[in-house]
């Protein structure tokens, strides 16, 4: 029962171009979502985040974009680094106040000179 | 600030052996968290822990034990250790105000034969 999910394996673009990861949901109890970046042999490091009452978050070249009736969230890179390759997961939490996470699978981004 | 540090970085244990890894934070954060993360798959949440002397269990802790005596360290314990736990284990913290933006350590990779 995979409450989060990341249905690309892989995605492949060109530098300068936008970049778009998706992730589905099913619990509607979450209402907070993040997106994590990981390189090989390092750990996850935070990117951004969106609160269920928002439908909206940008953050420099980063954008999420949240629709709560489809339970689907995307994030947006624009425009897209060599240096953004690298494996994205996105998160979900309800409203536990403990910090527990629900992580996708992760997509692989590869951003092509 | 080291930020989260893990040891070992990698480990073979045999079938039946038991270890403990080690995670240590120095940013003062109450809350912490162990994960693990299979081949292809997002991570999962072992244990985790929101002060000094409080724990508890996340989505898949049978076969580990945890505790937290001090806010800056949480050792993750394996006891009689099978195939099933090969896996790359990391370990986060997180500060009250902000408890899903976590910061991840480097990971350990761990190969059960």
């Amino acid at each position: 029962d995979q409450q989060v999910k990341q249905n690309s394996p892989s995605l492949s673009v060109q530098e300068g171009r936008i970049s778009i990861l998706n992730c589905d949901y099913t619990n509607s109890m979450f209402d907070y979502f993040l997106w994590y970046k990981k390189y090989p042999a390092e750990g996850p490091t935070f990117l951004i985040s969106i609160s269920s009452i928002k439908d909206k978050n940008e953050d420099g070249r980063f954008t999420v974009f949240l629709n709560k009736s489809a339970k689907h969230l995307s994030l947006h890179i624009v425009p897209s680094q060599p240096g953004d390759s690298a494996v994205y997961f996105c998160a979900a939490s309800g409203s536990s106040n403990t910090g527990k996470l629900i992580f996708g699978q992760g997509t692989t981004l590869q951003v092509k000179p | 600030n080291a930020g989260v540090t893990q040891t070992p970085k990698f480990r073979i244990l045999k079938i039946g052996q038991s270890m403990t890894l080690q995670c240590t934070q120095d940013m003062n954060h109450n809350y912490m968290y162990w994960y693990r993360q299979d081949p292809g798959m997002g991570l999962k949440l072992i244990y985790y822990s929101v002060g000094a002397g409080i724990t508890d269990k996340g989505e898949v802790p049978n076969g580990y034990n945890v505790s937290r005596s001090t806010t800056e360290d949480f050792p993750l314990r394996l006891e009689l250790a099978a195939p099933s736990q090969t896996s790359v284990y990391f370990c986060a913290s997180s500060h009250g105000g902000t408890i899903y933006e976590q910061f991840f350590g480097p990971g350990t990779r761990l190969t059960v034969l």
